[in-house]
This record gives C-alpha cells, sequence and structure tokens, in this order.
C-alpha cells in the first residue's frame, strides 16, 4: 500500500488567515494527484487534479502547487471564512505497471475557521 | 442533473446475512470505484472498474465483491458481511481512469451486528 502522508492533521485558524497544507506522496511512478474538499455530512468534492510537475492550479480563493520530483503538493487557502471549514484530503494515482486505476488517499487535513 | 446514487443509504444488518450496496451513475462515465471511510484511516479503495466488465482489486479487496455488467452500475456486494465491514462507504465515478475528477456518491452507512 501506498504511504500519502498530510499535515497537520487539523488546523484551526481565524478567518481572514491564509493556510497551506501539505500532501506528501511517493515521487517514483508519478500519473497524478487529486485535491478534494469534504464537508461534515456531505461527500467529498473535486477541487483540482494536477498532473505535470511545476503545475499551479487555481479556484477562488484556493490553489495548488505540485513537485512531483520531491513529491509534495500544497494547498494554499488565502483569507479563509468559515465556509471553508471542512477536510481537504490529496489522493495519488501511479503511473505503470497494471494498476493505474488505484487511488491512494491521504487521511486529510481538517480545517476549522473561526469567525 | 449529473449524479452518482447509492441505496440504501444506511443499513443495519448482522453477520452472515448477504447484502448488495447498489451505484449507479448518469454521467457516462468509465471508471468506477468503491471505498470505505473508518475514523483514523481515511479512504480506503476496496475495487475499482476501468470499465464494462473490467475490475481490479484496491487496497482492502478482502470480503468484497463487484461486477460491472453495465456502464452505469457498480454494485458492491457483501457475501458475508462481518462486524468489522462496519463502516461509511463511497461510491465514485470519473469520465476515465486517468486524470479526470472523480465524482463520489452521498455515501451509505453499513453496520454490521
Amino acid at each position: 500500500i501506498l504511504n500519502v502522508e498530510q499535515s497537520p492533521q487539523s488546523l484551526h485558524v481565524q478567518e481572514g488567515d491564509s493556510t497551506n497544507f501539505t500532501c506528501s506522496f511517493p515521487s517514483s511512478n508519478f500519473y497524478a494527484l487529486h485535491w478534494y474538499r469534504w464537508e461534515t455530512a456531505k461527500s467529498p468534492e473535486a477541487l483540482f487534479v494536477m498532473t505535470l510537475n511545476g503545475d499551479e492550479k487555481k479556484k477562488g480563493r484556493i490553489s495548488a502547487t505540485l513537485n512531483t520530483k520531491e513529491g509534495y503538493s500544497y494547498l494554499y487557502i488565502k483569507g479563509s471564512q468559515p465556509e471553508d471549514s471542512a477536510t481537504y484530503l490529496c489522493a495519488f494515482k501511479q503511473g505503470g505497471g497494471t494498476s493505474y486505476g488505484k487511488l491512494t488517499f491521504g487521511q486529510g487535513t481538517i480545517l476549522t475557521v473561526h469567525p | 442533473e449529473a449524479q452518482v446514487t447509492q441505496n440504501p443509504r444506511y443499513l443495519i444488518t448482522v453477520t452472515g446475512k448477504k447484502l448488495t450496496v447498489t451505484c449507479s451513475q448518469n454521467m457516462n462515465h468509465e471508471y468506477m470505484s468503491w471505498y470505505r471511510q473508518d475514523p483514523g484511516l481515511g479512504l480506503r479503495q476496496i475495487y475499482y472498474s476501468m470499465n464494462v466488465e473490467v475490475t481490479d482489486k484496491g487496497d482492502v479487496p478482502e470480503g468484497y465483491k463487484v461486477s460491472r455488467k453495465e456502464k452505469r452500475n457498480f454494485p458492491l456486494i457483501l457475501e458475508s458481511p462481518s462486524p468489522n465491514q462496519t463502516s461509511l462507504y463511497f461510491c465514485a465515478s470519473s469520465f476515465n481512469g486517468r486524470a479526470y475528477e472523480q465524482y463520489f456518491g452521498p455515501g451509505t452507512r453499513l453496520t454490521v451486528t
């Protein structure tokens, strides 16, 4: 089973703060890295799918970067709002071989934004 | 409306009683997958399907079966459920199994006593 680590496990910030979290994954046989946002009592929703080293994606106040050579991705939230409170999941897809349909999730970072 | 549906949403059953959780998507997606979510362990992939009649094991396939006879449906079968299969289950689909975002169903909360 591949090792996909997210840090920190949880984070409390004040409204208006900017924050970032990390996803670490194996640096060999990279294919894609996904980010999902998961609100309590709902289903995970996709934020980004990144495939190229150096990729940067942005959606509103949320952005992500990717470094496949060293095996990490950062998710940034600028000016956090209470509605950003959720668990943020990354998921790693390895290329090559016969199991390229596998997707391995990290344990998530729980973000709480206080008004 | 594009969506992934799962049924039932909640199920309490007893050890050994076969059950099926259905999953259906209306987006003509090739790829479908099942996950279980347990506290402290995150989402773990059970099985996935790259297309009709093509299925493969994820990281935690023991005790589960799947089939993909039609593109829209991907049922999860527990032939002899045990208490350690008590979990929250999610079905998901994507355009194909490569680098496309996944759309998740609403989840099925299963309790095996």
